[in-house]
């Protein structure tokens, strides 16, 4: 099966600085990634969809400069959340595609002081 | 604005009850999938479904597509309390990108 990691699975970070999150396919290689954040309870919402090598389409309502996303690779893509607030706080969870199927990472937990 | 919206959105039962969740759109997916997702984790996938009308039984869960491909539904007979979690149906559009958009979950839980 295919195997999705991200990194780190949860980090707690002060007001105002820069989180990198990480997303790698371990054993495929995804030409597509989704990021998705979800807050408590609630369900997933995507954020923005990314193409190796192409600049990521972001959905409505989502910062572009806030939520950075590269996709350099068809393995490693990374999210980084710029200045981030409390309210930046949720569950990311990216789902790259292989063919038809998405498959989803086990998520990183960011918590905002 | 949530294409998807599933209820109940909470459902707390006994062990042994059977239940049904239900996922509706006004919108036509080419596919539509169902997840189910424990807490700090990502959703696992549980089923696929793709033709208006189509019926899935997986043990004791039946997924059913309707037949205009906007809605669907999920029956779990006998519930146990390993059922217990975030069920999150999810459609997909088509098109380039066929992301996938997920309905508003429902929160499951089994009381033994």
């Amino acid at each position: 099966g295919a195997v999705v990691s991200q990194h780190p699975s949860w980090v707690i970070c002060k007001s105002g600085t820069s989180v990198k999150i990480e997303c790698r396919s371990l054993d495929f290689q995804a030409t597509t990634m989704f990021w998705y954040r979800q807050f408590p309870k609630q369900s997933l919402m995507l954020m923005a969809t990314s193409n190796e090598g192409s600049k990521a389409t972001y959905e409505q309502g989502v910062e572009k400069d806030k939520f950075l996303i590269n996709h350099a690779s068809l393995t490693l893509s990374t999210l980084t959340v710029t200045s981030a607030h409390p309210e930046d706080s949720s569950f990311y969870i990216c789902s790259p595609r292989r063919g038809d199927t998405q498959y989803f990472g086990p998520g990183t937990r960011l918590t905002v002081l | 604005t949530q294409l998807l919206e599933q209820s109940p959105q909470f459902l707390s039962i006994q062990e042994g009850e059977n239940l049904t969740v239900y996922c509706n759109s006004s919108s036509v997916f080419s596919s539509l999938q169902w997840y189910r997702q424990e807490p700090g984790e990502g959703p696992v996938l549980l089923v696929t479904v793709v033709t208006g009308g189509e019926v899935k039984k997986l043990k004791r869960l039946t997924f059913q597509f309707g037949d205009a491909r906007k809605d669907s539904s999920l029956h779990i007979t006998a519930a146990q309390p390993g059922d217990t979690g975030l069920y999150l149906c999810a459609g997909a559009r088509g098109g380039a990108t066929n992301k996938l958009i997920f309905g508003t979950g429902t929160l499951l839980a089994v009381q033994p």
